[in-house]
């Protein structure tokens, strides 16, 4: 399956700054997916995005706070804009490997965000 | 709408007892696809199983098996002799044929606990 590297791993940030992680994908993929999960609870997308045109966001996400780019098919960030401590959480970026209906979702290691 | 529910919110057993994931779903469609994927404390999430709405055979992977019942929408997952690596957080997970991986709905995860 496909190998997806998430940069940072962790990160402790001030409120009022923004963090960029970056997702890596070691082969080609058309969508790539941007998950959050707050402490203690499920996972919620945040958006999906596709290479070559704007990221789609989810209800009670948008661009302002979450900017997206997807400048190939192997590479993705996602900004977490002017931060505050319910930012807090595990950013997940993954992938549907083949772009068949329904293949799992494959995860990267995550990145542990905390914001003091 | 689609819904995932994981009752047991945690569980704690002793290495070797057998233990029982419930996860139950409710969706229109009657095409549709479940999955499980763990979560160890590290926090990647990793892809169990997927299984389609239409193969109600249970399958079973070393000390992992899986019980579909369309009937009762439910979709268990058991751990046999169960061990210290297996201490996760684990989610069941649906998703629809309408999309490439937009779709999944995730469960609020059972965190299992194997004492040594």
């Amino acid at each position: 399956s496909a190998v997806i590297s998430q940069k940072p791993s962790r990160d402790i940030c001030q409120r009022g700054t923004s963090l960029t992680i970056q997702c890596q994908v070691d082969s080609q993929v058309t969508m790539m997916f941007w998950y959050r999960q707050q402490p203690g609870q499920s996972l919620t997308l945040i958006a999906t995005a596709n290479q070559g045109s704007e990221a789609t966001y989810e209800s009670g996400f948008v661009i302002d706070k979450f900017p997206i780019s997807r400048p190939n098919l192997t590479f993705s960030t996602l900004t977490v804009s002017n931060m505050s401590p319910e930012d807090s959480s595990i950013y997940l970026c993954s992938v549907v490997e083949d772009g068949s209906y329904n293949s799992p979702l494959h995860f990267g290691n995550g990145t542990r965000l905390t914001v003091t | 709408a689609q819904k995932v529910t994981q009752a047991q919110t945690e569980i704690s057993v002793v290495e070797k007892e057998d233990v029982t994931l419930d996860c139950v779903y409710e969706t229109r469609d009657t095409t549709y696809y479940l999955f499980w994927y763990k979560q160890p404390p590290s926090g990647e999430l990793v892809f169990l199983i997927r299984r389609n709405s239409f193969d109600e055979q249970n399958e079973i992977s070393g000390r992992y098996s899986w019980n579909f019942q369309k009937s009762t929408s439910s979709f268990n997952f058991t751990i046999t002799a169960s061990q210290v690596v297996d201490s996760a957080v684990y989610f069941c997970a649906l998703s629809d044929p309408r999309g490439y991986g937009q779709n999944f709905v995730f469960g609020p995860g059972t965190r299992l606990s194997v004492l040594p």
